[in-house]
C-alpha cells in the first residue's frame, strides 16, 4: 500500500512533442505529490509538486494532473526540448503520520529522451 | 550557497573494509535521509533522521549504520561492505519530512569488489 507505481520506464519524444509520465498510488492518506528531475551525474531536484485540493498545477511547460478518485497523477511536459532529457521520479507522502509513514515514497523513475 | 555535500564522490573498495560516506547540509534542516539508487529500482530509503540523535530505518537498512550527533551532519557507515552494496548513494535534507521539498546531494558512487 506504500508503493507508487510509475510508467513508462523509458520514453522517447521528438522535440516539440508532449511527454507524459504517469504514476499511481494506493494509500489514500498520501497528500503531497512531488516530481523530481535528475540529470546524469546529479542528484534529483524538485521540479513541481501538487496537493490533492487541486486537480492541476502548471509551472511553465510542466503540468501535474491529479485524479484523486482514480488515485493517479501525471506529469505533462509541453513543447519538450532536448534539455528536458533526464530521469523523472514521482513521489508521494502523507502528513497524517509521523515517522516512516511521513517519508517520501518514490516511483522507480522514467528516463526521458527528447530527440532533436 | 545552500547545499548538501557528500564525500567522497567516488569510492572503490574491497569487501569487508569499513567505510564512511559523509553528508553535510548548511540549511539548518531538521530532517536528513540516505537513499540508494539502482537501475530499475529507483530511489530506496536506507535510513532517515528527524532531528539530532533521532534516527530510524528506511526500507533497506541492512548492512548500514548512521549517526546524527550534529544537526548538519549525517554520515553513512558501512562496517563490512559487500558487493551487493555497490550503488549510487544520495543524501537529502528537508526542513521537515512531511510535505516539504527534499534537497539532494550530488551522490556518491560506491563500488565494492
Amino acid at each position: 500500500q506504500q508503493q507508487v507505481k510509475q510508467s513508462p520506464q523509458s520514453l522517447i519524444v521528438q522535440k516539440g512533442g508532449i511527454s507524459i509520465i504517469n504514476c499511481a498510488y494506493e494509500n489514500t492518506a498520501f497528500d503531497y505529490f512531488p516530481w523530481y528531475q535528475q540529470f546524469p551525474g546529479k542528484g534529483p531536484a524538485l521540479l513541481i509538486a501538487i496537493r490533492p485540493d487541486v486537480s492541476e498545477k502548471k509551472e511553465g511547460r510542466f503540468t501535474i494532473s491529479f485524479n484523486k478518485s482514480a488515485k493517479q497523477f501525471s506529469l505533462h511536459i509541453m513543447d519538450s526540448q532536448p534539455g528536458d532529457s533526464a530521469t523523472y521520479f514521482c513521489a508521494a507522502s502523507s502528513s497524517l503520520y509521523g515517522g516512516s509513514q511521513g517519508n517520501l515514497i518514490f516511483g522507480k523513475g522514467t528516463k526521458l529522451s527528447v530527440k532533436p | 550557497e545552500a547545499q548538501v555535500t557528500q564525500n567522497p564522490r567516488y569510492l572503490i573498495t574491497v569487501t569487508g573494509k569499513k567505510l564512511t560516506v559523509t553528508c553535510s547540509q548548511n540549511m539548518n534542516h531538521e530532517y536528513m535521509s540516505w537513499y540508494r539508487q539502482d537501475p530499475g529500482l529507483g530511489l530506496r530509503q536506507i535510513y532517515y533522521s528527524m532531528n539530532v540523535e533521532v534516527t530510524d530505518k528506511g526500507d533497506v537498512p541492512e548492512g548500514y549504520k548512521v549517526s546524527r550527533k550534529e544537526k548538519r551532519n549525517f554520515p553513512l557507515i558501512l562496517e563490512s561492505p559487500s558487493p551487493n552494496q555497490t550503488s549510487l548513494y544520495f543524501c537529502a535534507s528537508s526542513p521537515r519530512s512531511l510535505g516539504n521539498e527534499q534537497f539532494f546531494g550530488p551522490g556518491t558512487r560506491l563500488t565494492v569488489l
